[in-house]
């Protein structure tokens, strides 16, 4: 069975500072893929990023990043300088290979992030 | 822009009324899903379409049934809603090469 577990469920910044939501996942897949989304108050889901398993190197989109540790099962998201359109629900999910061609998500609760001028 | 579609963005029906919610696509996606998700709460998948093939997930109540048209349009039917069934519903899509998922707006439903 897969999980994904976001230990954080609350968290409130102030503009400019750094923040890194967690992401703990467990899978017996050998091969899985990880993603982080974020979902506005307008309710849609966005996709931020997909990661392989086979894949740590760690990436850099602007003031977002991402730490993919394999060792730890883990998959942080830091958002540095935040600003206040970071304002959201984060979540981090987890689909193993394809069945069929349906690529399961597994999500984990998600993390409300606030961000005050 | 290619895009996912979901209308109404709010929907309020009665206890028992059905009630369709719909989704289209621009994409060409020839995958495309339904979430119900309660507040606070992750998504959870009702069901998925791999072109006309229907894939329910196990633990969807039966009062929950979805039609695909074509290719660009999916409805959520939910037979006879009860108050539990109030959430907002999510339509995705995706390639069946691909594992990204692009997710619509969103209908909210209240149930009254």
């Amino acid at each position: 069975a897969q999980k994904v577990t976001q230990a954080q469920t609350e968290i409130s910044v102030v503009e400019k500072e750094d923040v890194t939501l967690d992401c703990v996942y467990e899978t017996r897949d050998t091969t899985y893929y990880l993603f982080w989304y974020k979902q506005p108050p307008s309710g849609e889901l966005v996709f931020l990023i997909r990661r392989n398993s086979f894949d740590e190197q760690n990436e850099i989109s602007g003031r977002y990043s991402w730490n993919f540790q394999k060792s730890t099962s883990s998959f942080n998201f830091t958002i540095t300088a935040s600003q206040v359109v970071d304002s959201a629900v984060y979540f981090c999910a987890l689909s193993g290979r394809k069945d069929g061609a349906n690529s399961k998500l597994t999500f984990g609760k998600g993390i409300t992030l606030s961000v005050r001028p | 822009d290619a895009m996912v579609i979901q209308n109404p963005r709010y929907q309020v029906t009665q206890f028992g009324k059905p009630v369709t919610l719909s989704c289209s696509q621009t994409l060409n996606h020839n995958v495309m899903y339904w979430y119900q998700q309660k507040s606070s709460q992750a998504p959870k998948l009702l069901f998925h379409y791999y072109d006309k093939d229907f894939n329910n997930e196990a633990d969807t109540p039966d009062n929950f049934q979805s039609r695909r048209p074509n290719t660009s349009f999916c409805f959520l039917d939910i037979r006879s809603p009860g108050l539990g069934d109030a959430a907002m519903y999510l339509c995705a899509t995706s390639r069946e090469d691909s594992y990204e998922q692009y997710f619509g707006p969103g209908t909210r439903l209240t149930v009254t």
